[in-house]
């Protein structure tokens, strides 16, 4: 079935290491690829968008995404992760030309991390 | 300034109740979004208003759900005789037109059908 696949359910870390969050979908032709992350607490919010263009693209709070078309992947990575990066992680595509706006998730990857 | 809202933030019902499950968008925003989240899964798009239309509910999984954005503004979702599978944290979200803007969500309601 087309999806959107995230390989990591929980991840666990300490302060300083480096993360990087496989995130591969099914769909052919054109994607528009997001991040979203959510805090504990709080609401979804973007954390990096790609379109079109420079396949590396740079999030807030330091987080950066690449985009690898022949491999259907855009992982999330970031250099040395803190305390505060704890939370859900979730990938979601937009199918097309991205006239729909209709996001699908994958199922979300829980990062912990350990001061 | 104001962000999304959800009422309730929280609703219990029993098997067979009728609900509501409102959302106001950020104001301005013409595309508006459902989703619903089941524990431990990504959100799952059930449909979306450009405006006052539904422009794409394909998403929606059976006749008892139905969604209205009468006035291109504020949307509620309306859940008819209402299952235990239903149980799910229901996410809006809007953004400024249809298509690949920011989606901004709102903090969900959570409803659980007994």
């Amino acid at each position: 079935a087309q999806s959107v696949s995230q390989h990591n359910h929980h991840v666990i870390l300490s302060e300083a290491a480096s993360l990087e969050l496989g995130c591969n979908y099914s769909y052919g032709g054109t994607v528009n690829l997001f991040w979203y992350v959510q805090y504990p607490g709080q609401h979804l919010q973007l954390l990096l968008k790609y379109f079109s263009g420079d396949p590396l693209v740079k999030g807030i709070k330091g987080f950066e995404a690449e985009f690898i078309k022949s491999k259907f992947s855009f992982n999330l990575r970031k250099p040395s992760v803190q305390w505060s990066d704890t939370a859900e992680y979730f990938c979601a595509v937009i199918r097309g030309s991205g006239n729909t706006g209709k996001l699908i998730f994958g199922q979300g990857t829980t990062l912990q991390v350990k001061p | 300034g104001a962000g999304v809202s959800q009422t309730p933030s929280n609703k219990v019902t029993e098997k067979g109740k009728y609900v509501e499950l409102r959302c106001d968008p950020i104001s301005g925003h013409t595309a508006l979004y459902w989703y619903r989240q089941s524990l431990g899964q990504g959100p799952e798009f059930l449909i979306y208003f450009q405006g006052t239309g539904a422009a794409d509910d394909s998403g929606l999984p059976n006749d008892r759900f139905f969604a209205v954005r009468p006035e291109g503004s504020v949307s509620t979702l309306k859940i008819q005789r209402t299952e235990r599978g239903d149980s799910a944290v229901y996410l809006c979200a809007s953004s400024l037109k249809m298509g690949t803007d920011t989606q901004y969500f709102g903090p969900g309601t959570r409803l659980t059908v007994l």
